[in-house]
């Protein structure tokens, strides 16, 4: 399975400012993903990473607060905007190769605290 | 929508074996999966299994599935301190959403 490589791996941040995270595959994947997993919780979707086009989230997550980019079939980022303590969570990347039929893999996330 | 749920907790003794079970309730549910999440690390894909299926084995691992009930379930035997971990499992629906939906998460604990 491909290598995913995710950037921070953890962070401690201060309220109002904003981090973007770097998720790197070792190959070209079909589809990416981003998701949250807030602390003792299970994994929640935040959007799909489209490539050449914009990202398509789910219900309760904007744009505006998560924007991501895909430039490319190896590599996403998303960033966390004006940050508040209650985006303190675990966001992980993911990723599949082929079509639906195949799993998704995981990095190892980046663990982040907002002060 | 689908929900997916788990048990919180299980403790089990080095040697035995250990069954995490998982309840969906989505019918039209083709894949469901098994991933563990080790401390401070991300999420490893375990196994996983067709929804034309009913039993899998990987190893150590065994994955049942009841398809009436909606119950999945994943049988480690010989259990041992590495496998403490959260187990989640998830489910896929087919066509164009292709969405991963999470279990609750059961913590493993292997005492020795």
């Amino acid at each position: 399975s491909a290598v995913i490589s995710q950037k921070p791996s953890r962070d401690i941040c201060q309220r109002g400012t904003s981090l973007t995270i770097q998720c790197q595959v070792d190959s070209q994947v079909t589809m990416m993903f981003w998701y949250r997993q807030q602390p003792g919780q299970s994994l929640t979707l935040i959007a799909t990473a489209n490539q050449g086009s914009e990202a398509t989230y789910e219900s309760g997550f904007v744009i505006d607060k998560f924007p991501i980019s895909r430039p490319n079939l190896t590599f996403s980022t998303l960033t966390v905007s004006n940050m508040s303590p209650e985006d303190s969570s675990i966001y992980l990347c993911s990723v599949r190769q082929g079509g639906s039929d195949q799993p998704q893999h995981f990095g190892d996330g980046t663990r982040l605290s907002i002060l | 929508g689908e929900d997916v749920e788990q048990s919180l907790f299980l403790s089990v003794r080095e040697g035995d074996s250990s069954v995490i079970n998982c309840t969906y309730t989505d019918s039209s549910s083709t894949y469901l999966y098994w991933y563990k999440q080790e401390p401070g690390a991300g999420l490893q894909l375990l196994t996983y299994i067709f929804s034309n299926m009913d039993m899998k084995q990987d190893q150590r691992l065994t994955v049942l599935l009841n398809k009436k009930d909606k119950h999945l379930s994943l049988r480690i035997a010989d259990t041992q301190t590495g496998d403490s971990a959260i187990y989640f499992c998830a489910c896929i629906r087919g066509g164009a959403t292709n969405k991963l939906i999470f279990g609750t998460g059961t913590l493993l604990a292997v005492q020795p």
